[in-house]
């Protein structure tokens, strides 16, 4: 199995531009979740989806986030405009609905100029 | 709320000492608890879970316990490895797949 694989590994924009990161989840996981990692907040939960239905996004910054799961085996997080504060590492994870233990991707590391 | 509590970082140990890395956390129910390992450049990577109180995780040589009186899951390893050089991440789950992870704590081993 290639476990999670996101896309692009690094990223670097500048402010305003959009960005869009790219996850697979392992095949057959039911759950897929977006993170968020930076120093000062630690990592925390965007968005997750179940069945490729988003379930919780409480945890969305604001409006310039969104994320998409078209089919089961692929989501994108995108941000429109990006700014500085949006640079972070941001992880995709899956899980399936039988376990408890979540698979992360690599995470795409994020800069925003 | 719920919340988990870790102890602040950096730990830097030589190589065989024992290691502690305290957790504590705060939460409405019954959670299960869990750490996770983060190495350098990768994603984090489940090290061990318990489910209910008294339950003991273990793997790789790491070890802990769920104890409820104390609301604690410390993380013990009785020999380390430069190997085990990491960040770990103690996190708790209440049932909706909603994780919610501590702060991290770096561990660096030296030769």
């Amino acid at each position: 199995d290639a476990g999670v694989i996101q896309s692009p590994r690094h990223e670097v924009t500048e402010m305003g531009q959009e960005v869009t990161l790219r996850c697979k989840p392992i095949s057959g996981h039911d759950y897929l979740f977006w993170y968020r990692q930076t120093m000062m907040r630690g990592l925390e939960l965007l968005i997750y989806f179940n069945n490729n239905v988003p379930i919780d996004d409480s945890g969305m910054p604001e409006d310039r986030f969104s994320a998409k799961m078209p089919n089961a085996s692929f989501s994108t997080l995108k941000i429109q405009p990006s700014e500085p504060r949006d640079s972070a590492v941001y992880f995709c994870a899956s899980s399936s609905d039988r376990g408890e233990k979540l698979f992360f991707g690599s995470g795409t590391q994020l800069s925003v100029l | 709320g719920n919340s988990v509590t870790q102890m602040e970082g950096p730990v830097t140990l030589s190589e065989e000492a024992f290691l502690t890395i305290n957790c504590t956390y705060t939460a409405t129910g019954y959670p299960s608890l869990f750490w996770y390992v983060q190495y350098p450049g990768e994603g984090l990577q489940l090290l061990l879970k318990a489910t209910k109180a008294d339950d003991k995780g273990s793997n790789k040589g790491f070890e802990a316990t769920y104890r409820k009186e104390t609301t604690s899951f410390h993380l013990e390893k009785g020999s380390v490895q430069v190997s085990d050089s990491a960040v770990y991440f103690c996190a708790l789950m209440l049932g909706t797949y909603k994780y919610i992870f501590g702060t991290g704590t770096r561990l660096k081993v030296l030769a």
